[in-house]
């Protein structure tokens, strides 16, 4: 069983401040993607990482892949009550056509 | 900006009922997918589906569901008869080229079986 551990589950940060999001495997991923969901709704697609030690950035968002291919992270500078909503991480498993998620990361930024 | 779009985006079921969820994928996409998310929990695969054949699919679909392409625009997940478990969101999603490409995900079907 392939799993994607993501921490922390929840986190409460002033505005203003940094902060980062962790997902961590003991599988390989072909590639893996972050999206951001809002409640009752769909995931919505951030970034996609394919190579390993590859980094994305988006705005204030900095997406990193390891360089085995088996970890992840997001780190936010300067956070804003905009970014506040839960973050999920998914990973296509190597030689499969399924996304694996982790369990996702609940954000909240306080102004 | 083309999105997957899906519906109805709530359905309420008696549990033994027969249910069509319906999705529309990205126009250029070949590739299809269902996930759901149960309340509070991970979202997890269900099926993947190409060239009119399912590819790959998880532990939970079982024979109570089936996928098909009717025409050339609409992607279905048909649950034969529900029950009170399959409560949950499902989720449409399509990739361009191959199995490696991004996912895009529809809004969802919140799905609820009495």
């Amino acid at each position: 069983t392939q799993l994607l551990e993501q921490s922390p589950q929840f986190l409460s940060i002033q505005e203003g401040e940094n902060l980062t999001v962790y997902c961590n495997s003991s599988s390989v991923f072909s590639s893996l993607q972050w999206y951001r969901q809002e409640p009752g709704e769909g995931p919505v697609l951030l970034v996609t990482v394919v190579t390993g030690g590859e980094v994305k950035k988006l705005k204030r968002l900095t997406f990193q892949f390891g360089d085995a291919r088996k970890d992840s992270s997001l780190h936010i500078t300067a956070a804003q009550p905009g970014d506040t909503g839960l973050y999920l991480c998914a990973g296509l498993i190597q030689g499969a056509q399924k996304l694996v998620f982790g369990q996702g990361t609940r954000l909240t930024i306080n102004p | 900006e083309p999105e997957v779009t899906q519906t109805p985006s709530h359905q309420v079921t008696q549990m033994g009922q027969e249910v069509i969820l319906r999705c529309v994928p990205i126009s250029n996409h070949l590739y299809f997918y269902w996930y759901r998310q149960i309340l509070g929990q991970k979202v997890e695969f269900l099926v993947s589906f190409y060239n009119n054949e399912i590819s790959e699919k998880s532990e939970i679909f079982d024979d109570q569901f089936s996928v098909e392409r009717p025409d050339g625009s609409n992607f279905t997940l048909k649950i034969r008869s529900t029950k009170l478990e399959d409560s949950a969101m499902y989720f449409c999603a399509s990739s361009a080229g191959g199995w490696q490409e991004t996912q895009y995900f529809g809004p969802g079907t919140r799905l609820l079986v009495l």
